[in-house]
């Protein structure tokens, strides 16, 4: 988890209120992630940034937007969350995309 | 279809055997391959890391890549208690092309028993 902070750790929301989540790193990365694990699904993509204000989709983008505006710094937004977005979300850096990726401590969310 | 296939076990093993974690893939392009360890409540970490075929040895643990059978090893020699994670292994073709990056093993449940 060295040099990357996820915050909050711990959320318990009501569906269909907003959420953000913040992935803050120290390493000065170019590529940034946000995933959400879930049992039987493995590690899924959310979202990557290759910069300030560089964003793509991944395999599990809908419902979910990001943001980057400064090197260090990725949100990742749940606009109206819902059931199906309790999760663990892990927000991970690598120099390149297809580097290797170093994780930060998880996210656990809870929507009610 | 799935490229990755690792078995999500659990796989229980007494301290001190030697552990053989194991992926298959199906993307020939695949080059560089990884594997993570994850304790429970926690971010994967990565442990190991190989380009191409050969062996990688990092005190008790190897890699092993076979690419001509698209498959690929982790061995834990002298397995202790602290061992006892979910193994993740991940692999990339280098190309810097695409959304996915790097490609995710479900991952293994091992547990050493002391």
């Amino acid at each position: 988890d060295a040099g990357i902070t996820q915050s909050p750790r711990h959320k318990v929301t009501e569906t269909g209120t907003p959420v953000t989540l913040r992935c803050h790193q120290t390493e000065n990365h170019r590529y940034m992630y946000w995933y959400r694990q879930d049992p039987g699904h493995g590690l899924r993509l959310i979202h990557y940034s290759y910069g300030v204000k560089d964003t793509d989709k991944g395999e599990v983008s809908d419902g979910y937007s990001v943001s980057r505006s400064k090197t260090e710094d990725f949100l990742l937004t749940l606009e109206s969350a819902t059931s199906s977005q309790t999760s663990v979300y892990f927000c991970a850096i690598s120099e390149g995309l297809s580097y290797e990726q170093y994780f930060g401590p998880g996210t656990r969310l809870t929507v009610t | 279809q799935k490229e990755v296939e690792q078995d999500p076990g659990p796989l229980s093993v007494p301290e001190g055997a030697i552990v053989s974690l194991n992926c298959t893939y199906s993307n020939s392009a695949f080059q560089y391959f990884m594997w993570y360890r994850q304790y429970s409540r926690k971010g994967p970490e990565l442990l190991m890391y190989t380009y191409s075929s050969g062996n990688k040895e990092d005190g008790r643990f190897t890699a092993q890549v076979d690419k001509s059978s698209k498959y690929i090893s982790l061995f834990i020699r002298d397995s202790q208690p602290s061992d006892s994670a979910t193994y993740l292994c991940a692999m990339s073709d280098y190309s810097g092309g695409g959304a996915d990056g790097l490609t995710f093993g479900k991952g293994t449940h091992l547990i050493i028993q002391p």
